[in-house]
Formats: structure tokens, C-alpha cells, sequence
């Protein structure tokens, strides 16, 4: 069954950097692409986004941009994101999800459990 | 960016209601249109996909639709495990925005 597990929770300290790792199981990891979605406290779904398992091309949110860089080991199937310069806007839990396609749609069929990061002085 | 809109933001039922949530995307995404379900402190899990395809092991009272301009997720009726915050979100073209939320609550 697919499976995608996420390292455990994180207190950073402003200015500072977070990685987070998703390991896949289940599937052909190469075959799927892995968004990362944020969620912080009381508010919606974020997408920051997405890295292709295959070539590693990555697509992100501007808003991000350049604070922000996903990547991929394919040897171990674990996909990972860090983010630099942490502020407290930056406190949320962060999700990997499958960026699945099939049928010709696109959707995140599977998600891991997140991971809570906080940013506190 | 497509905008995503929901509405309503959040509704109250009682168990057996019919229940619609509307989506409207900023401009036309096709049909790439997919929704979910989060329970308080879980993730999201996968109802819809294609705006009208059901996920597998995702129950028959759930059902997606295009109509006019937007989009339609329906719980024909609504169960107590169906009480939660409901998202939309378009795969048309990056970023891959979500809609705001729909929070279901009991009456």
C-alpha cells in the first residue's frame, strides 16, 4: 500500500532553516510527482510546491520563491523540502502528498501525516 | 494566479441532510478540478478527482459535478464521520491553488 512518512516535529528559532523528508513506499517512486502543501494554525491549505520524482524539476509558489527548494533522493524514495529564513508566519504543519496522475487528471491521492514545525524566539 | 472560491464558508446540517458545496474557479480549469476532506489534526484525504470521478474506498453518497461556472461537491446524506472541513482545489496549471474551506458542522 502506498505510504508516505514524514519526519517528526521541529522548533526553530527566526532566521533559521527547516528540512523536512517525505519517504515514499508502495509504488515506483520515479512514476509520481510530490507536492508539499502547509497548513498553519486555524487557516487553510497552502500549496509551496511540487518536484518531479523523474527529473527533479520542481515548480513553486512565488510567494516562496527563493526561500524554498525541494529535492529528491530516488535511491532511498524520500523527497525533502527546506525552508530558509523561518519567521513566525512560517509556523504550520507541512504535508508531502502524492501528485498523482491517472485518468488524464492530476490529484494528490495520498497524503503523509505531516509535520508540525514551529518558529518561536 | 486562479483564485478559488468556496462557499458556503461553513454550514451547519443535521445527519441525513443533503448537503452542496460550491467551488468557482477565477477562469476555466477544465475539469481539473479535485476536492477533500480534513478531520481536525489529520491530513486530507482524496473524495474527487477529474470533478466527478470518486476515489476508491471513498463512500457513493459523495458526488462531484461541473455546472455553469463552478463546480459542486454533494453528500446526498450526510453521515456523523462526514463533519468536517471540505477544500477544493484546481490542477490546471501551477500553483496548484486550493479554495479557502468549508467547514460542515452539526446541527
Amino acid at each position: 500500500q502506498v505510504q508516505l512518512v514524514q519526519s517528526g516535529p521541529e522548533v526553530k528559532k527566526p532566521g533559521a532553516s527547516v528540512k523536512v523528508s517525505c519517504k515514499a513506499s508502495g509504488y515506483t517512486f520515479t512514476t509520481s510527482g510530490i507536492s508539499w502543501v502547509r497548513q498553519a494554525p486555524g487557516q487553510g491549505l497552502e500549496w509551496m510546491g511540487m518536484i518531479n520524482s523523474y527529473n527533479h524539476n520542481a515548480k513553486y509558489a512565488q510567494k516562496l520563491q527563493g526561500r524554498v527548494t525541494l529535492t529528491i533522493d530516488t535511491s532511498t524514495s524520500t523527497a525533502y523540502m527546506e525552508l530558509r529564513s523561518l519567521s513566525s508566519d512560517d509556523t504550520a504543519v507541512y504535508y508531502c502528498a502524492r501528485d498523482f496522475m491517472g485518468s488524464g487528471w492530476y490529484y494528490f491521492d495520498y497524503w503523509g501525516q505531516g509535520t508540525l514545525v514551529i518558529v518561536s524566539s | 494566479d486562479i483564485e478559488m472560491t468556496q462557499s458556503p464558508s461553513s454550514l451547519s446540517a443535521f445527519v441525513g441532510d443533503r448537503v452542496t458545496i460550491t467551488c468557482r474557479p477565477s477562469e476555466s480549469i477544465s475539469r481539473y478540478l479535485s476536492w477533500y476532506q480534513q478531520k481536525a489534526g489529520r491530513a486530507p484525504k482524496l473524495l474527487i478527482y477529474g470533478a466527478s470521478s470518486l476515489h476508491s474506498g471513498v463512500p457513493s453518497r459523495f458526488s462531484g459535478s461541473a455546472s455553469g461556472t463552478g463546480f459542486n461537491l454533494t453528500i446526498s446524506s450526510l453521515q456523523s464521520e462526514d463533519f468536517a472541513t471540505y477544500y477544493c482545489q484546481q490542477t490546471y496549471r501551477f500553483p496548484r491553488t486550493f479554495g479557502q474551506g468549508t467547514k460542515v458542522e452539526i446541527k
